[in-house]
């Protein structure tokens, strides 16, 4: 299986100011035929389910804000917010598919 | 808008079966693979297992291979997942998702408790 593993376990950032997480994956996620990572991030709020948020490792989906975004490639990935907002209270998690998918255990983001 | 809604989650005692449905709307279920994931109390998110959209193709993570089997009827709409031997550890909530791009599509989850 490949572990994700994804730093810090939890997060306290002011209002507007940028939160970084990361997530390493104990093997590769890059898929050299096509050149894509099969990387992806997910929001999950306080009791509601999981929202995909990022795929690919940097590609948005649809309707999501443009203060988030995805970067890295191979085994380190990174999951930016530039500029927190109250809404963005949550735990985020990194999942690969390039094997069975696994998730990381997830990052806490909360306000400082 | 694409909707995924689970049902069948009860409270069942160690050693029993449950079945869970997963009724899609709004999209062409058919042209979609789809999965089954799972979230214990306090805990993160665990896949479970995915099928094809043709089911021909099944996928279990080792924690429910043998015990759980996921199927679909695309003439229905629905995605299943019938579990068997079931103990205290297989207790959660338990999402059904789409697989296109990665897991695109949620439902809102149905509860499984296993307790005596």
């Amino acid at each position: 299986d490949t572990v994700m593993t994804q730093s810090p376990d939890s997060l306290a950032v002011s209002l507007g100011e940028r939160a970084t997480m990361n997530c390493k994956s104990s093997q590769s996620v890059l898929n050299s035929s096509n050149n894509k990572n099969y990387l992806a991030w997910y929001q999950q709020k306080p009791g509601q389910s999981p929202r995909l948020l990022i795929y690919w490792a940097s590609t948005r989906q649809s309707g999501v804000p443009d203060r988030f975004s995805g970067s890295g490639s191979g085994t380190d990935f990174t999951l930016t917010i530039s500029s927190l907002q109250a809404e963005d209270v949550a735990i985020y998690y990194c999942q690969q598919f390039f094997s069975l998918p696994t998730f990381g255990q997830g990052t806490k983001v909360e306000i400082k | 808008e694409v909707q995924l809604l689970e049902s069948g989650g009860d409270l069942v005692p160690p050693g029993g079966s449950l079945r869970l449905s997963c009724v899609a709307s709004g999209l062409t279920f058919r042209d979609y693979s789809m999965t089954w994931v799972r979230q214990a109390p306090g805990k993160g998110l665990e896949w479970i297992a995915s099928i094809s959209w043709t089911g021909d193709r099944k996928y279990y993570a080792e924690s429910v291979e043998g015990r759980f089997t996921i199927s679909r009827d695309n003439s229905k709409n629905t995605l299943y997942l019938e579990m068997n031997t079931l103990s205290a550890e297989d207790t959660a909530i338990y999402y059904c998702t789409t697989y296109f791009r990665a897991f695109d599509f949620w439902g809102q989850g149905t509860r499984v408790t296993v307790s005596s």
